[in-house]
């Protein structure tokens, strides 16, 4: 079945660090997402994209749908330490509209 | 703003005991979905129904597992009997079409462990 590989899988950094992760599909999708889950609770949508080179803003939060609509990737300015949490990627394959894939996560530490 | 509800949020049962979760869509979402969540993954999709249809179960365990909506609002997934393996988070989903864009937004959740 399609995969999405997120990367990278973990990230501990210093607050008010910016940071930086992605997604890549070997096939096209038409739809990327971006979702956080902190411990214990359901994933928060944070950012939504639905046309290659869409770029979009949530606060500190901006994330971009690649040209190419294989990639798509989440910027974090000026971390927080709210801004713990695991953060992952999904998308409609173009192939299948209805199905949302899952990329595996990436961990976010951020030391005050 | 609505949010999705679930409940419990947690369970702890016995191998082969039957379990079932309850899910509240957001008002006027006509697909919900219940997702299968283990640790240190992203979720997995059980079930996707469409009002009270369901429109994609393949990934369903259907020899113990079930899920309905029978009057396309709430839904109850259902464990029976209950396998050391099925403990994981278990999410509910729900969306609605709007300008041909449909997002999904997610309860908190029932953990369940299976002793």
């Amino acid at each position: 079945g399609q995969q999405l590989n997120q990367s990278p899988q973990s990230m501990f950094i210093q607050e008010g660090e910016d940071v930086s992760m992605n997604c890549t599909s070997s096939s096209i999708f038409n739809t990327w997402l971006w979702y956080k889950q902190e411990p214990g609770e359901g994933p928060v949508l944070l950012i939504a994209l639905y046309k290659a080179g869409e770029l979009t803003s949530n606060g500190r939060l901006t994330a971009q749908f690649g040209i190419t609509r294989k990639d798509s990737f989440l910027n974090i300015s000026a971390s927080i330490p709210s801004d713990v949490g695991i953060y992952f990627c999904a998308g409609r394959w173009a192939g299948n509209n209805r199905k949302l894939i899952w990329g595996l996560g990436t961990s976010l530490a951020v030391n005050p | 703003e609505a949010e999705v509800a679930q409940s419990p949020r947690y369970k702890i049962t016995e191998k082969s005991q039957a379990v079932a979760f309850w899910c509240d869509p957001i008002s006027g979402h006509a697909t919900l979905y219940w997702y299968r969540q283990i640790l240190g993954q992203g979720p997995e999709l059980l079930v996707q129904f469409q009002d009270e249809s369901v429109v994609d179960d393949s990934q369903l365990p259907k020899d113990r597992f079930s899920a309905e909506r029978l009057k396309g609002v709430d839904s109850t997934l259902k464990i029976q009997p209950a396998e050391l393996g099925d403990s994981a988070m278990y999410l509910c989903a729900s969306s609605h079409r709007d300008r041909g864009i449909d997002t999904q937004y997610f309860g908190p959740g029932t953990r369940l462990t299976v002793l």
